[in-house]
């Protein structure tokens, strides 16, 4: 199994400024994939990461908003830019098994609350 | 993609079976289905996951129809910590396949004491 590791486990921020979430994992996996939860909701696929190629955003989530570094097969980071309360939700990194299960692996998520 | 319908809620007392069953009914020849479990405040847990018949192991048993159209989560004796949304996925997991997979409402089981 992969563990997960997300920085920071929450956060509160003012509105207009930007966060940067980490996501580490224990070893190497080629995609990585980033969620957003809002209260009470399902989870929301915001785009996939994979190493050294731009990231790919599903419909309603843009780059400028959203941008994504994925330096390694370990780390990613995803950034939550210019936030406003809308914005207040959890965001959860994922990655795939790369031994050939179809398991995939969550970390704990962010709690972020803009204010 | 494959849409999948499970109820919103459902409530058990402990010590019961609970069967938690997914409608599936454009599901495509390679797709799996797949079970997650959530906890507040947790990312989702993989739970278990079948092509077809029944699997089960130490946690709970999936039973799929021969149509594939619906699948049912089997939860035996539950207990106050199976308290949590239960998420249903449909879609050919492999390869990049979650990029591919919606998750759905859910289904928030609520053991009672």
């Amino acid at each position: 199994s992969a563990v997960i590791s997300q920085k920071p486990s929450r956060d509160i921020c003012q509105r207009g400024t930007s966060l940067t979430i980490q996501c580490q994992v224990d070893s190497q996996v080629t995609m990585m994939f980033w969620y957003r939860q809002q209260p009470g909701q399902s989870l929301t696929l915001i785009a996939t990461a994979n190493q050294g190629s731009e990231a790919t955003y599903e419909s309603g989530f843009v780059i400028d908003k959203f941008p994504i570094s994925r330096p390694n097969l370990t780390f990613s980071t995803l950034t939550v830019s210019n936030m406003s309360p809308e914005d207040s939700s959890i965001y959860l990194c994922s990655v795939e098994d790369d031994r050939g299960n179809t398991e995939a692996f969550f970390g704990q998520g962010t709690r972020l609350t803009v204010v | 993609l494959a849409k999948t319908t499970q109820p919103i809620s459902m409530d058990s007392y402990e010590g019961q079976e609970v069967n938690i069953t997914c409608s599936h009914n454009n599901i495509a020849t390679n797709d799996y289905i797949t079970w997650y479990q959530q906890f507040p405040s947790q990312g989702p847990r993989f739970i278990i996951q079948g092509y077809k018949t029944k699997v089960t192991n130490e946690v709970a048993s999936l039973f799929i129809p021969a149509d594939r159209k619906s699948s049912t989560l089997s939860l035996p004796r539950v207990s106050l910590s199976d308290t949590a949304v239960y998420y249903c996925l449909v879609g050919d997991m492999r390869g990049g396949g979650y990029q591919k997979v919606t998750f759905g409402t859910g289904t928030k089981l609520q053991v009672i004491p």
